[in-house]
């Protein structure tokens, strides 16, 4: 089975400090995904890669970069965090082509205090 | 652009009760159909899948059929469950070069009582 991994469940941080999201997957999939989720919003994409090195941005990119230096790895940071980017943050890869459904970790909810 | 359109919720049934959750989608492309499940605290599973036209999706006694004329993928079980009380995403995927980016509808919320 597909295995996708954050790195934490839970996290709490201080408004201003950099904050990193880590996602690893076990499938040699060639695309990830950062969304985050909220009441009432659903799920909305804030950036997404390829391949390695790659990434474009999704709908909410403002406020977040990303990093993609393996394969398997992707990261997701909050270069300053806001109280608003409370919330909970999925990533999920799929293996491309002809292969489109999605895999997701378990979630890290993020708490901006 | 891509969009899905699924039934607000909550939706609230009784054990052994029909459930129906409507999803009607607009692509550019032939996207690929799928059900995700999201149970409490956790991240997204894959529930059914459909890749084409007439094509039914099931898993676990739920299914669903890819609809191309009325751009439908209704979500089906005869009998829930408890344990069925969980959120239900619809989304697509576009199966060309961004293949693997999926829309998602906004989620319905299910119940289901004793």
């Amino acid at each position: 089975d597909v295995k996708v991994t954050q790195s934490s469940r839970y996290l709490v941080k201080r408004t201003g400090e950099k904050v990193f999201l880590e996602c690893v997957q076990d499938m040699d999939h060639e695309n990830m995904f950062w969304y985050r989720q909220d009441p009432g919003l659903g799920l909305r994409l804030i950036y997404f890669s390829y391949d390695v090195k790659m990434k474009e941005k999704g709908d909410i990119p403002e406020g977040y970069s990303v990093s993609r230096e393996k394969k398997e790895r992707f990261s997701l940071i909050l270069e300053s965090a806001s109280t608003n980017q409370t919330s909970m943050y999925l990533c999920a890869s799929s293996g491309g082509a002809g292969r489109t459904e999605a895999f997701f970790g378990q979630g890290t909810r993020l708490t901006v205090v | 652009g891509d969009s899905v359109t699924q039934m607000e919720g909550p939706v609230t049934l009784s054990e052994e009760a029909f459930l129906t959750i409507n999803c009607t989608y607009t692509a550019t492309g032939y996207p690929s159909l799928f059900w995700y499940v999201q149970y409490p605290g956790e991240g997204l599973q894959l529930l059914l899948k459909a890749t084409k036209a007439d094509d039914k999706g099931s898993n676990k006694g739920f299914e669903a059929t890819y609809r191309k004329e009325t751009t439908s993928f209704h979500l089906e079980k005869g009998s829930v469950q408890v344990s069925d009380s969980a959120v239900y995403f619809c989304a697509l995927s576009d199966r060309g070069t961004n293949a693997g980016k999926s829309t998602f509808g906004d989620g319905t919320t299910l119940t289901v009582k004793p």
